[in-house]
């Protein structure tokens, strides 16, 4: 167990619909990142988080967005969803950025 | 632009053989090279971290080399069992601002270990 959780771990959904996805990073970990994989591809970095703060930006759409929160949970929101977002999306968290540890992810399935 | 490339892309071998995976980098200015195992499915998981000046390093059955002139890493598994079949991501990370870093992963390596 890596300490890093993600809910939900299934999503199905619909074209056109919006979804959030949830991560608690593991204890006292301040950064946290989001990442896309496709079915197989590597994984894509799509954003960063520190403290709250965005601090770098990946191959992320205009129509994700994503947020970190005070007690440092970070959401992923992904809108108008489109065939082609159907991937697992893959939570990490780290202390100073040395090493990742990664949730299980959410696979979602836009039909 | 940085890049990681590994090969072979995927890889069958019978249990109890030793193989070595490939990772080469053009990735600047290097900060680390991390090799990380993934079972389908599931998220990675670390299995080594080396900086410039380290050489090689061990990880139970797993041991990682570094040459950062020829900007070449390998990964070689020893004795393999039936759990080491998952994919193996080869992960560079250059200093970004003296502070935060940027990853850049491979694509994998597919490993299939067999009866």
């Amino acid at each position: 167990d890596s300490g890093v959780t993600q809910t939900p771990k299934h999503l199905i959904t619909a074209t056109g619909q919006r979804v959030t996805l949830r991560c608690s990073p593991r204890s006292g970990d301040l950064s946290v990142y989001w990442y896309q994989q496709s079915l197989d591809q590597g994984l894509q970095f799509l954003i960063q988080y520190y403290n709250g703060e965005e601090r770098a930006k990946g191959n992320i759409l205009e129509r994700f967005s994503a947020q970190q929160f005070p007690d440092l949970h970070s959401e992923l929101n992904l809108s108008s969803l489109e065939l082609g977002d159907s991937a697992l999306y893959f939570c990490a968290s780290s202390a100073r950025g040395e090493k990742l540890f990664f949730g299980s992810g959410t696979q979602l399935s836009v039909l | 632009k940085n890049q990681v490339e590994q090969s072979p892309q995927s890889l069958i071998i019978l249990e109890g053989k030793n193989c070595t995976l490939q990772c080469n980098y053009t990735v600047s200015p290097f900060s680390n090279l991390r090799w990380y195992k993934q079972d389908t499915g599931r998220g990675p998981v670390s299995l080594t971290i080396m900086t410039f000046s380290e050489n090689t390093k061990s990880n139970g059955r797993y041991t990682a080399t570094l040459d950062a002139d020829t900007k070449q890493s390998s990964l070689h598994i020893t004795a393999s069992q039936l759990s080491d079949s998952a994919s193996y991501i080869c992960v560079v990370s250059a200093k970004f601002f003296g502070t935060a870093s940027k990853l850049t992963f491979g694509t994998g390596t597919r490993l299939q270990v067999t009866l």
